[in-house]
Protein backbone atom coordinates (compact mmCIF):
# COMPACT_ATOMS: atom_id res chain seq x y z
CA UNK A 1 0.00 0.00 0.00
CA UNK A 2 0.92 3.68 -0.29
CA UNK A 3 2.75 5.38 2.37
CA UNK A 4 4.36 8.23 2.91
CA UNK A 5 6.87 8.50 6.41
CA UNK A 6 8.16 11.19 8.08
CA UNK A 7 9.83 11.06 12.08
CA UNK A 8 7.26 11.02 14.71
CA UNK A 9 10.01 11.97 17.01
CA UNK A 10 10.51 15.94 17.28
CA UNK A 11 13.66 17.08 15.79
CA UNK A 12 15.79 19.28 18.64
CA UNK A 13 18.43 21.37 17.45
CA UNK A 14 20.25 24.60 18.36
CA UNK A 15 19.54 28.20 16.61
CA UNK A 16 22.00 28.50 13.79
CA UNK A 17 22.46 24.89 13.30
CA UNK A 18 20.75 23.18 10.10
CA UNK A 19 17.76 21.44 10.95
CA UNK A 20 17.27 18.67 8.36
CA UNK A 21 13.86 16.74 7.92
CA UNK A 22 13.74 13.68 5.72
CA UNK A 23 10.01 12.13 4.08
CA UNK A 24 10.22 9.01 2.61
CA UNK A 25 7.75 7.67 0.16
CA UNK A 26 6.54 4.08 -0.86
CA UNK A 27 4.05 2.62 -3.62
CA UNK A 28 4.15 5.95 -5.19
CA UNK A 29 5.00 8.05 -8.10
CA UNK A 30 4.83 11.80 -7.40
CA UNK A 31 4.95 14.41 -9.96
CA UNK A 32 5.39 16.53 -7.10
CA UNK A 33 6.59 16.82 -3.50
CA UNK A 34 5.18 19.48 -1.67
CA UNK A 35 6.87 20.24 1.88
CA UNK A 36 4.20 22.52 4.07
CA UNK A 37 4.53 24.03 7.75
CA UNK A 38 1.83 23.99 10.00
CA UNK A 39 1.99 25.81 13.25
CA UNK A 40 -0.22 24.60 16.13
CA UNK A 41 -3.95 24.45 15.64
CA UNK A 42 -3.60 26.40 12.36
CA UNK A 43 -3.33 25.47 8.46
CA UNK A 44 -1.01 24.43 6.73
CA UNK A 45 1.24 26.85 4.72
CA UNK A 46 2.81 25.98 1.38
CA UNK A 47 6.41 26.58 1.45
CA UNK A 48 8.20 25.06 -1.43
CA UNK A 49 7.36 22.20 -4.45
CA UNK A 50 9.84 20.26 -6.25
CA UNK A 51 8.51 18.50 -9.06
CA UNK A 52 9.91 14.86 -10.15
CA UNK A 53 12.82 16.15 -12.67
CA UNK A 54 14.41 18.10 -10.50
CA UNK A 55 17.22 17.07 -8.09
CA UNK A 56 17.07 20.16 -5.44
CA UNK A 57 15.53 23.22 -4.57
CA UNK A 58 16.06 26.25 -3.00
CA UNK A 59 14.04 29.23 -1.21
CA UNK A 60 15.91 31.93 1.04
CA UNK A 61 17.13 29.53 4.01
CA UNK A 62 15.01 26.73 3.04
CA UNK A 63 16.31 23.68 0.30
CA UNK A 64 14.60 20.63 -0.70
CA UNK A 65 16.20 17.65 -2.32
CA UNK A 66 14.20 14.84 -3.85
CA UNK A 67 15.70 11.38 -5.04
CA UNK A 68 12.68 9.70 -7.07
CA UNK A 69 15.18 6.42 -6.76
CA UNK A 70 15.63 6.35 -2.70
CA UNK A 71 12.32 7.64 -2.77
CA UNK A 72 12.83 9.97 0.22
CA UNK A 73 13.01 14.40 -0.05
CA UNK A 74 15.07 16.01 2.28
CA UNK A 75 14.27 19.21 3.66
CA UNK A 76 16.72 21.52 4.96
CA UNK A 77 16.27 24.47 6.88
CA UNK A 78 19.94 26.54 7.44
CA UNK A 79 20.54 29.19 9.92
CA UNK A 80 17.75 27.95 12.25
CA UNK A 81 15.75 30.27 14.33
CA UNK A 82 13.21 29.62 17.44
CA UNK A 83 10.36 30.84 14.83
CA UNK A 84 11.26 27.96 12.44
CA UNK A 85 9.30 25.76 15.62
CA UNK A 86 6.92 24.43 13.87
CA UNK A 87 5.55 20.86 12.40
CA UNK A 88 6.41 20.41 8.61
CA UNK A 89 4.33 17.87 6.50
CA UNK A 90 5.32 16.56 3.07
CA UNK A 91 3.03 16.29 0.91
CA UNK A 92 3.01 13.71 -2.22
CA UNK A 93 1.20 14.80 -5.76
CA UNK A 94 0.75 11.79 -7.59
CA UNK A 95 1.37 11.98 -11.70
CA UNK A 96 -1.98 11.62 -13.84
CA UNK A 97 -5.08 11.77 -12.21
CA UNK A 98 -6.70 14.40 -9.84
CA UNK A 99 -3.19 15.85 -8.56
CA UNK A 100 -4.62 15.45 -4.70
CA UNK A 101 -1.46 16.34 -2.61
CA UNK A 102 -1.48 13.57 0.15
CA UNK A 103 0.30 14.43 3.41
CA UNK A 104 2.84 12.83 5.70
CA UNK A 105 1.94 13.14 9.52
CA UNK A 106 4.92 15.81 9.75
CA UNK A 107 7.97 16.18 11.96
CA UNK A 108 7.68 18.26 15.00
CA UNK A 109 11.16 20.90 14.73
CA UNK A 110 12.09 22.86 17.83
CA UNK A 111 14.76 25.19 17.89
CA UNK A 112 16.22 26.46 20.94
CA UNK A 113 17.98 29.42 21.39
CA UNK B 1 -3.46 35.02 5.69
CA UNK B 2 -4.16 32.36 3.03
CA UNK B 3 -6.97 33.98 1.71
CA UNK B 4 -9.15 31.09 2.66
CA UNK B 5 -11.68 31.75 5.11
CA UNK B 6 -13.16 28.33 6.75
CA UNK B 7 -16.44 29.48 9.43
CA UNK B 8 -16.89 28.72 12.33
CA UNK B 9 -13.48 28.25 13.94
CA UNK B 10 -14.77 26.19 16.61
CA UNK B 11 -18.04 23.99 17.12
CA UNK B 12 -19.24 21.75 20.14
CA UNK B 13 -22.32 19.48 19.38
CA UNK B 14 -23.62 16.12 20.90
CA UNK B 15 -23.60 13.00 19.45
CA UNK B 16 -26.13 11.99 16.56
CA UNK B 17 -26.18 15.65 15.59
CA UNK B 18 -25.45 17.41 12.05
CA UNK B 19 -23.79 20.18 11.58
CA UNK B 20 -22.03 22.52 8.19
CA UNK B 21 -18.45 23.30 7.92
CA UNK B 22 -18.36 26.39 5.89
CA UNK B 23 -15.45 27.39 3.31
CA UNK B 24 -14.87 30.31 0.83
CA UNK B 25 -12.07 29.69 -1.15
CA UNK B 26 -8.88 32.14 -2.55
CA UNK B 27 -10.49 34.36 -4.78
CA UNK B 28 -9.76 32.91 -8.36
CA UNK B 29 -9.15 29.38 -6.96
CA UNK B 30 -12.10 26.82 -8.72
CA UNK B 31 -10.85 23.86 -7.07
CA UNK B 32 -11.43 23.16 -3.19
CA UNK B 33 -10.35 19.98 -0.84
CA UNK B 34 -11.55 19.05 2.10
CA UNK B 35 -9.07 17.43 4.64
CA UNK B 36 -9.76 16.10 8.15
CA UNK B 37 -6.67 16.33 10.94
CA UNK B 38 -6.65 14.41 14.13
CA UNK B 39 -4.08 13.14 16.42
CA UNK B 40 -4.01 9.67 15.49
CA UNK B 41 -4.36 10.22 11.95
CA UNK B 42 -2.76 13.28 10.30
CA UNK B 43 -3.86 15.18 7.40
CA UNK B 44 -6.56 12.53 5.70
CA UNK B 45 -8.19 13.87 2.38
CA UNK B 46 -12.08 13.85 2.36
CA UNK B 47 -13.37 14.98 -0.99
CA UNK B 48 -12.15 17.90 -4.05
CA UNK B 49 -14.75 19.80 -5.51
CA UNK B 50 -13.77 21.53 -8.91
CA UNK B 51 -15.87 24.85 -10.33
CA UNK B 52 -19.13 22.86 -8.82
CA UNK B 53 -18.47 19.10 -9.95
CA UNK B 54 -17.22 16.34 -7.11
CA UNK B 55 -13.59 15.63 -8.81
CA UNK B 56 -12.13 13.08 -6.40
CA UNK B 57 -13.00 11.67 -3.02
CA UNK B 58 -10.86 10.41 -0.31
CA UNK B 59 -11.89 8.71 2.87
CA UNK B 60 -14.86 10.58 3.25
CA UNK B 61 -17.80 8.63 5.89
CA UNK B 62 -21.45 8.11 3.52
CA UNK B 63 -22.41 10.04 6.92
CA UNK B 64 -20.61 12.98 5.44
CA UNK B 65 -21.34 15.14 2.33
CA UNK B 66 -19.70 17.76 0.67
CA UNK B 67 -21.05 20.07 -1.94
CA UNK B 68 -19.63 23.17 -4.47
CA UNK B 69 -21.50 25.84 -5.01
CA UNK B 70 -22.42 28.27 -8.21
CA UNK B 71 -20.22 31.20 -6.22
CA UNK B 72 -17.27 28.22 -5.47
CA UNK B 73 -17.82 28.52 -1.97
CA UNK B 74 -18.12 24.90 -0.75
CA UNK B 75 -20.06 23.11 2.71
CA UNK B 76 -19.01 20.06 4.65
CA UNK B 77 -22.10 18.24 5.96
CA UNK B 78 -21.34 15.80 9.22
CA UNK B 79 -24.56 13.88 9.93
CA UNK B 80 -25.12 11.22 12.52
CA UNK B 81 -22.14 12.40 14.54
CA UNK B 82 -19.80 10.16 16.63
CA UNK B 83 -17.07 10.92 19.77
CA UNK B 84 -14.61 9.93 16.81
CA UNK B 85 -15.29 12.40 14.30
CA UNK B 86 -13.59 14.95 16.64
CA UNK B 87 -11.20 16.57 14.67
CA UNK B 88 -9.52 19.70 12.97
CA UNK B 89 -11.66 20.04 9.45
CA UNK B 90 -9.37 21.70 6.85
CA UNK B 91 -10.72 23.61 3.60
CA UNK B 92 -7.82 24.22 1.00
CA UNK B 93 -8.13 25.78 -2.25
CA UNK B 94 -5.97 25.87 -5.24
CA UNK B 95 -5.96 27.30 -8.83
CA UNK B 96 -7.43 23.72 -10.39
CA UNK B 97 -6.47 20.08 -10.75
CA UNK B 98 -5.30 19.75 -13.83
CA UNK B 99 -2.85 22.17 -13.29
CA UNK B 100 0.79 21.07 -14.37
CA UNK B 101 2.20 23.88 -12.41
CA UNK B 102 1.91 25.54 -9.27
CA UNK B 103 -0.45 22.83 -7.76
CA UNK B 104 -0.10 23.57 -4.17
CA UNK B 105 -2.49 24.06 -2.07
CA UNK B 106 -3.84 27.09 0.35
CA UNK B 107 -5.25 25.76 3.43
CA UNK B 108 -8.11 28.06 5.56
CA UNK B 109 -7.52 27.96 9.52
CA UNK B 110 -9.71 25.36 10.07
CA UNK B 111 -12.85 24.05 12.25
CA UNK B 112 -12.35 22.31 15.32
CA UNK B 113 -15.36 20.20 16.02
CA UNK B 114 -15.81 18.75 18.90
CA UNK B 115 -18.23 15.74 19.40
CA UNK B 116 -19.98 15.36 23.19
Amino acid sequence: SQKIEQNSEALNIQEGKTATLTCNYTNYSPAYLQWYRQDPGRGPVFLLLIRENEKEKRKERLKVTFDTTLKQSLFHITASQPADSATYLCALVPSGGSYIPTFGRGTSLIVHP
Amino acid sequence: DSGVTQTPKHLITATGQRVTLRCSPRSGDLSVYWYQQSLDQGLQFLIQYYNGEERAKGNILERFSAQQFPDLHSELNLSSLELGDSALYFCASSVGPLSGGRTEAFFGQGTRLTVV
